[in-house]
């Protein structure tokens, strides 16, 4: 069974530009999740969906930020216009009922120049 | 709010014992995880915890937890070098949605 996979692994990018992160959950897995770990930091919630639908989006930290999931499948976190400070790790993570343990991907680094 | 607190670590020796520690605050955490990120991977589930265990052992991985110091511990015996990775343990959000909440991890560094 593949795992989480997201993409891209890399991302380099200047400030002001805009950068999408994909993720593919688990199939079948319903809960979606965004993490990121910026610096030195914890790795922090962004959000959380349940199919398509927002569950939770608390952690996401300004309106630069927009994540979508149409269909409830793969899921993108859009950086736009991105900012020096969003450099960091960006994990999603899926699992298959509220309560069930998850499964993160690979993450993807992003640096913002 | 809630706030995961994790022990520094100093390297250790190939074969040596180590152990982690980590401070948790909701006493209401059913579930208490262990993630491991060796260097430029993801993280991967190590292993888990339910709330109404002390301790969980699966092969050279032992889990302590202290629900009344709100505290969990893994061991790891005998330690190999790919055994060198950060550590972090993680706690469900449970005042709101089934987030985690990561401690600021610690970095094992096995040497040979």
């Amino acid at each position: 069974e593949a795992g989480v996979t997201q993409f891209p692994s890399h991302s380099v990018i200047e400030k002001g530009q805009t950068v999408t992160l994909r993720c593919d959950p688990i199939s079948g897995h319903d809960n979606l999740y965004w993490y990121r770990r910026v610096m030195g930091k914890e790795i922090k919630f962004l959000l959380h969906f349940v199919k398509e639908s927002k569950q939770d989006e608390s952690g996401m930290p300004n309106n630069r930020f927009l994540a979508e999931r149409t269909g409830g499948t793969y899921s993108t976190l859009k950086v736009q216009p991105a900012e020096l400070e969003d450099s960091g790790v960006y994990f999603c993570a899926s699992s298959g009922g509220r309560l069930g343990t998850q499964y993160f991907g690979p993450g993807t680094r992003l640096l913002v120049l | 709010g809630e706030d995961v607190e994790q022990s520094l670590f100093p390297s250790v020796r190939e074969g040596d014992s180590s152990v982690i520690n980590c401070t948790y605050t909701d006493s209401s955490s059913t579930y208490l995880y262990w993630y491991k990120q060796e260097p430029g991977a993801g993280l991967q589930l190590l292993t888990y915890i339910f709330s109404n265990m002390d301790m969980k052992q699966d092969q050279r991985l032992t889990v302590l937890l202290n629900k009344k110091d709100k505290h969990l511990s893994l061991r790891i015996a005998d330690t190999q070098t790919g055994d060198s990775a950060i550590y972090f343990c993680a706690e469900p959000n449970n005042q709101a949605g089934t987030a985690l909440i990561f401690g600021k991890g610690t970095t094992l560094s096995v040497s040979s």
